[in-house]
């Protein structure tokens, strides 16, 4: 079935270390976007890429990389850079030209 | 700016009530999209509507519908007959989609609990 696969569910980083969130898709979809949600908000753009190899900043990008090296895949760094890290993150993607966002199941990053 | 306002964070309701759920948006542009998002204990949010900003009639799926007005700028949610499978936190959001670029503004969600 074609979908948004992220991994892992759980992750928990400690201070100090860089983690990679995964997330890939078999939607032959485009555009891909990570979100970052805190309790009680909505949900924030960190990054976007619209095609492969190509990526603009979010509204919350610091702390944060990303690549684009495959359609199908848009991981997402967490580095040692973001002070408050503990958030569940979504990746989405999108068909062109302009079709609606549609989302993973979400990784819950932690700190120890 | 863009700007999605959901001004309930959450509601409380028994089953087969109907509910109605709020969303005022703010924006300059002229063309541009409206969404509603449902995203369940789970956590994986799962598309609902997109509603196009020169088409203002509403949309009815089932037990749910969607008030579009462009007047009061807003964009409302009606469950009909609610049941418990509703239970999740409900979110609008607006695209303004400028140009190859789809960038979604959300509200703060909505907490919808439907008791038996």
């Amino acid at each position: 079935d074609g979908g948004i696969t992220q991994s892992p569910k759980y992750l928990f980083r400690k201070e100090g270390q860089n983690v990679t969130l995964s997330c890939e898709q078999n939607l032959n979809h485009d555009a891909m976007y990570w979100y970052r949600q805190d309790p009680g908000q909505g949900l924030r753009l960190i990054y976007y890429s619209q095609i492969v190899n190509d990526f603009q900043k979010g509204d919350i990008a610091e702390g944060y990389s990303v690549s684009r090296e495959k359609k199908e895949s848009f991981p997402l760094t967490v580095t040692s850079a973001q002070k408050n890290p503990t958030a569940f993150y979504l990746c989405a993607s999108s068909p062109p030209p302009d079709g609606p966002q549609h989302f993973g199941d979400g990784t819950r990053l932690s700190i120890l | 700016a863009q700007k999605v306002t959901q001004a309930q964070t959450e509601i409380s309701v028994v089953e087969k009530e109907d509910v109605t759920l709020d969303c005022v948006y703010e924006t300059r542009d002229t063309t541009y999209y409206l969404f509603w998002y449902k995203q369940p204990p789970s956590g994986e949010l799962v598309f609902l509507i997109r509603r196009n900003s020169f088409d203002e009639q509403n949309e009815i799926s089932g037990r749910y519908s969607w008030n579009f007005q462009k007047s009061t700028s807003s964009f409302n949610f009606t469950i009909t007959a609610s049941q418990v499978v509703d239970s999740a936190v409900y979110f609008c959001a607006l695209d303004n989609h400028t140009g190859a670029n789809s960038k979604l503004t959300f509200g703060k969600g909505i907490t919808l609990s439907v008791r038996p």
